[in-house]
């Protein structure tokens, strides 16, 4: 069946520092892939996504490319700040989305 | 724009009562909204879609008599639990779609931690 593999947290890191939560995926087709953030108290929200294999979602600067070769995408950020403190989720779509166990990211000044 | 919110966030409740979640999208309509159990350590799993005005569709492994889902208006779903016994403790989390998007395409609630003493 389609289910979505990421790392466990927390990752703990220091402001500037550079950021991967590895997540790979097995699906059946060719399903569509998403990074949720979900801040403390809020509900989760969509931070990108890729459609296709060689995309590359980008947003907030943030950066995650759907790797068809490897099941992959891994979510990177070159240089995080405190306020990038969330939950992460990786999840895959086909007729419903289907979520990682999420990633708790801690990043202190 | 598109936010939805539960009530309440939390609740403790006594083993063999019934509670009710509520789901609101504040400013959009909502034709179909979805809601999702997380344990602790592991991964939401879709309970549950609902459109408005029809019956919920459960998901595979999902007693319905259990938890009843009513989405009789384009901004209010509500989840309740019944005869809830201590296995039911969980975090409960909806989300709402507008009519004519993705199925991605989904606002989430803050969620709602039910706890069964």
């Amino acid at each position: 069946g389609n289910s979505v593999t990421q790392m466990e947290g927390p990752v703990t890191l220091s402001e500037e520092a550079f950021l991967t939560i590895n997540c790979t995926y097995t699906a059946t087709g060719y399903p569509s892939l998403f990074w949720y953030v979900q801040y403390p108290g809020e509900g989760l929200q969509l931070l990108l996504k890729a459609t296709k294999a060689d995309d590359k979602g980008s947003n907030k600067g943030f950066e995650a490319t759907y790797r068809k070769e490897t099941t992959s995408f891994h979510l990177e950020k070159g240089s995080v700040q405190v306020s990038d403190s969330a939950v992460y989720f990786c999840a895959l779509n086909t007729d419903k989305l289907i979520f990682g166990t999420g990633t708790r990211l801690q990043v202190f000044p | 724009g598109a936010v939805v919110s539960q009530h309440p966030s939390r609740v403790i409740c006594k083993s063999g009562t019934s509670v009710k979640i509520e789901c609101r999208s504040l400013d959009f309509q909502a034709t179909t909204m979805f809601w999702y159990r997380q344990f602790p350590k592991q991964s939401l799993m879709l309970m549950a879609t609902s459109n408005e005005g029809s019956k919920a569709t459960y998901e595979q492994g999902v007693e319905k008599d259990k938890f009843l889902i009513n989405h009789a208006s384009l901004t209010l779903s509500t989840l309740t639990v019944t005869s809830a016994h201590p296995e039911d403790s969980s975090f409960y989390i909806c989300s709402a779609r507008r009519g004519g998007q993705g199925p991605y395409e989904q606002y989430f609630g803050p969620g709602t931690r039910l706890t069964v003493t």
